[in-house]
């Protein structure tokens, strides 16, 4: 069975500063789609950035970027430029290529930012 | 809708009384799924409709939990004799089927949070 684990429970950053979120996952499957999703107090889960596992390079959206090691089944969510609007818990989230199967999630990591 | 809806918001019972979740997933899509988050824990898969075939039922913790969804659309979640450890918000997403192995992005919604007392 898959499995994703987030590390680090609570993390905190200054406004304006760059912050990285860990994630590891198990998997022996060579084809599948790894997500960052933020979820603020208003319960609404918001998709981050999303990544496929054939594609070696990065997937960036804006302030926000992925370094994904295949080989390492690393999938750390670098926030640059910190704002107050981004605190909140984010969860890194596995799925297969196969069908539109369930999301396997990790426990998350509440970000605080300090202004 | 613009988005996927969940009814009620909140949702406080007692003990081993039945309770109906309700999601309203964005027009169109064609995979439904739900899921719990207890407190402190990450999402954790119930159950997800795609399309017209059989419903995946792997991740129902036991069977208190049903779920139906009516014309392949609205889907309501329903726990019967709730037990205190039921005690969770349930989040719903929904999705649309492009093709095999599409990253179909999950849409969610605001969940809904069950006490109970």
């Amino acid at each position: 069975a898959q499995t994703v684990t987030q590390s680090q429970p609570e993390m905190s950053v200054q406004e304006a500063e760059t912050v990285t979120l860990s994630c590891t996952y198990d998997t022996s499957e060579s084809d599948y789609y790894l997500f960052w999703y933020k979820q603020p107090p208003s319960r609404q889960m918001i998709l981050v950035i999303r990544q496929e596992a054939y594609k070696q390079q990065n997937a960036t959206e804006n302030r926000f970027s992925v370094n994904f090691q295949k080989a390492a089944k690393s999938f750390s969510l670098k926030i640059s430029d910190s704002q107050l609007g981004d605190a909140a818990m984010y969860f890194c989230a596995y799925r297969r290529v196969s069908g539109n199967t369930p999301l396997v999630f990790g426990k998350g990591t509440r970000l605080s930012v300090i202004a | 809708g613009a988005g996927v809806s969940q009814s009620p918001s909140n949702k406080v019972t007692e003990k081993g009384k039945d309770v109906e979740l309700r999601c309203d997933p964005i027009s169109g899509h064609t995979a439904l799924y739900w899921y719990r988050q207890s407190l402190g824990q990450g999402l954790e898969f119930l159950i997800y409709f795609q399309g017209n075939s059989a419903p995946d039922k792997s991740g129902l913790p036991s069977d208190r939990f049903s779920a139906e969804r009516t014309g392949g659309s609205v889907s309501t979640l329903t726990i019967q004799r709730t037990q205190q450890e039921d005690s969770a918000v349930y989040l719903c997403a929904s999705s649309f089927l492009k093709g095999q192995g599409s990253t179909d992005t999950q849409y969610f919604g605001p969940g809904t949070r069950l006490t109970v007392l």
